[in-house]
């Protein structure tokens, strides 16, 4: 069973406009989240993350939102670039977890010059 | 700084045979990770090792994967013998502390496994 679900396995997008890519949660237990990015034959890269106690984290043009009560949470990337075509992962952590990684299946975004 | 290395990068192997990965972390970080990632899901964790110890294997296939970190730096994973569904990419990765939790975690580019 899916703990971590990424509903939406592709994004098209055209450069300069916004690309909001989509986590959804099942375990009330995750309190902490994360984005990694994914190039093909790379290992993903850490991008942003957020703990439960915020609803929102910014990175540049990266930000992610957290919404506890509906267990979702979304990256916003504004404004898109063709560089930004990749593979989008969310991971969720638990509290007390090790480092024990819970991914999404992905999500890939094209971003169109 | 140099990033995780894996080796080999891909690798073909036939049912039943026996392969191994090897993985050298980032230098200086405690805690060092395998997961298994099949095409089109995430990845999956296989194993977490703090230093030289076993922090988590709860979802190792014991019976056919083992892994072991000696020293506590570098790592091998090894699968003996392989079935078709171990057709994968195996990921390491590794971070500092040793707390494991939200400290970042950093992947190698992965061995890129087919067991035909």
């Amino acid at each position: 069973d899916q703990q971590v679900k990424q509903n939406s396995p592709s994004l098209s997008v055209q450069e300069g406009r916004i690309s909001i890519l989509n986590c959804d949660y099942t375990n009330s237990m995750f309190d902490y989240f994360l984005w990694y990015k994914k190039y093909p034959a790379e290992g993903p890269t850490f991008l942003i993350s957020i703990s439960s106690i915020k609803d929102k984290n910014e990175d540049g043009r990266f930000t992610v939102f957290l919404n506890k009560s509906a267990k979702h949470l979304s990256l916003h990337i504004v404004p898109s670039q063709p560089g930004d075509s990749a593979v989008y992962f969310c991971a969720a952590l638990y509290g007390g977890s090790q480092g024990n990684l819970i991914f999404g299946k992905g999500t890939k975004l094209s971003v169109k010059p | 700084e140099a990033g995780v290395a894996q080796s080999p990068r891909y690798k073909i192997i036939e049912k039943r045979q026996s392969v191994a990965f090897w993985c050298n972390p980032i230098s200086g970080h405690a805690t060092l990770y395998w997961y298994q990632q099949i095409l089109g899901q995430g990845p999956k964790l296989l194993i977490q090792f703090q230093n030289n110890g076993v922090v988590d294997d709860s979802q190792l296939p014991k019976d056919r994967f083992s892994a072991e970190r000696l020293k506590g730096v570098d790592s091998t994973l090894k699968i003996q013998p392989a079935k078709l569904e171990d057709s994968a990419v195996y990921l390491c990765a590794s971070s500092d502390s040793g707390r494991g939790g939200e400290e970042t975690q950093y992947f190698g580019p992965g061995t890129r496994l087919l067991v035909l």
